[in-house]
């Protein structure tokens, strides 16, 4: 499978505990974003790597969310002391950088519930 | 930020006929690219179709059809002899040519597809 993946597919934890998901993208691609979905939602941003750097982060995003990607590859995207608000999908989606023409390939998703 | 809006929370359509989900958004910019993503159940999405804000033919993609209005903001799905593989929820987004790296999508819209 070369497409993105996402582990674990499912992850329910109580609340104030740490969780940490983690994104694979497809080899090549230089680009990695995270989202967060919620019931009748669209996707929402959250952040975005080009290689290993953090360029952008949404304002949204609490001090809580951490994500990395060391050496350009794999990504984790850690939520400590969960809360109830926090349950959602989190959507990772990877792409090779062009100008504008920019296609993302989507994992299945992390669905996190926070008890 | 930018804003899109699909007013449809729920389409349905018989298998063989044509149906057209609604997109409008927001937007001072002058280019900016526009995209459809389906999400079937499996959650993984895929991009279905994209059009850039300055070329003003619509794109086509197969069975797949645009009707895009660059006026009145709004950015049209037509899907023609729906199959019942269409079924899924289907996202518009958007995305700046200038400003950021981020898409903007919409709430989304439920299709079902009727044998």
């Amino acid at each position: 499978d070369t497409g993105v993946s996402q582990d674990p597919r499912h992850k329910i934890t109580k609340r104030g505990q740490n969780v940490t998901f983690r994104c694979d993208p497809i080899s090549e691609h230089n680009r990695l974003y995270w989202y967060r979905q919620t019931l009748g939602q669209g996707p929402e941003f959250l952040t975005y790597f080009q290689n290993e750097a953090q360029l952008e982060k949404s304002r949204l995003l609490s001090d809580r969310f951490s994500a990395e990607r060391p050496k350009g590859s794999f990504s984790t995207l850690e939520i400590q002391r969960t809360e109830q608000g926090d349950s959602a999908m989190y959507l990772c989606a990877s792409s090779l950088s062009s100008t504008g023409w920019e296609k993302l390939f989507f994992g299945s998703g992390t669905q996190l519930s926070v008890l | 930020a930018q804003t899109v809006t699909q007013s449809q929370p729920e389409m349905s359509v018989q298998e063989a006929e044509t149906v057209t989900l609604s997109c409008t958004y927001d937007t001072s910019e002058s280019d900016y690219y526009l995209f459809w993503y389906k999400q079937p159940p499996s959650r993984q999405m895929i991009l279905v179709i994209r059009q850039e804000a300055y070329k003003q033919q619509n794109a086509t993609e197969n069975r797949f059809s645009v009707n895009f209005q660059k006026a009145a903001k709004s950015f049209s799905l037509k899907i023609s002899d729906s199959q019942l593989g269409d079924a899924a929820m289907y996202f518009c987004a958007y995305r700046s040519a200038f400003t950021g790296n981020q898409f903007y999508f919409g709430t989304g819209t439920s299709l079902t597809v009727i044998p």
